[in-house]
């Protein structure tokens, strides 16, 4: 199975910061990842498709990029509705595994 | 827009089995996509256990594979997730979702706790 350690695990951010979480692969996935946003009690909400490519109606201020075997998800000027569990999903190849996860917080 | 909504009982015993559907609207489940399930343990670790696809092909997670069935009702639009000689560590939130070009679309899911 591919393995996605992400990191952090948990941050606790200031509003109006910017902030990355990175999900390393422990194989090629080509940009077959997608990054999902979780609140309290909700479904996961996918924000971030195919790597670097942002779902309709999510802010501007969210971004995906790759460098290698490194796939980052950036939140610049960072909101309060912001807060909540992100999580990177592979989809290259089955079965689908997931990185572990970051708790985003406000300071 | 797409709509999946998991039903199925909250709490069942060990080694017995666990059954959730999911009821699909919105799209015709015959038409595309893979139809999957996904789970959530307390602690956040997430589990993708498998799909049926528009073509009735379906794939397993190997961790699950002799425990695990999903089948679908293309006549009520849905599809059905079965999981056999459940342990507490199966306790957990089930997710049913649609995965298409580029990502997954989750229902609202069901949390289903394993205890005697």
């Amino acid at each position: 199975d591919i393995q996605m350690t992400q990191s952090p695990s948990s941050i606790s951010v200031s509003l109006g910061d910017r902030f990355t979480i990175t999900c390393r692969a422990s194989q090629d996935i080509g940009n077959y990842l997608s990054w999902y946003q979780q609140k309290p009690e909700k479904s996961p909400k996918l924000m971030i498709y195919r790597a670097t490519n942002l779902e309709d109606g999510v802010p501007s201020r969210f971004s995906g990029s790759r460098s290698g075997s490194d796939y980052s998800l950036t939140i610049n000027s960072l909101e309060s509705e912001d807060t909540g569990i992100y999580f990177c999903l592979q989809h290259k190849q089955y079965p689908r595994t997931f990185g572990g996860g970051t708790k985003l917080e406000l300071k | 827009e797409i709509q999946l909504q998991e039903s199925g009982p909250g709490l069942v015993k060990p080694s017995q089995s666990l059954s959730l559907t999911c009821s699909v609207t919105g799209y015709t489940i015959t038409s595309g996509y893979d139809w999957s399930w996904i789970r959530k343990f307390p602690g956040n670790k997430m589990e993708w256990m498998g799909y049926i696809n528009c073509s009735d092909s379906t794939n397993y997670n190997p961790s699950l594979k002799s425990r695990i069935s999903i089948t679908r009702d293309t006549s009520k639009n849905q599809f059905f997730l079965q999981l056999n000689s459940v342990t507490t560590e199966d306790t957990a939130t089930y997710y049913c979702a649609s995965y298409g070009y580029g990502g997954y679309y989750w229902g609202q899911g069901v949390m289903v706790t394993v205890s005697s």
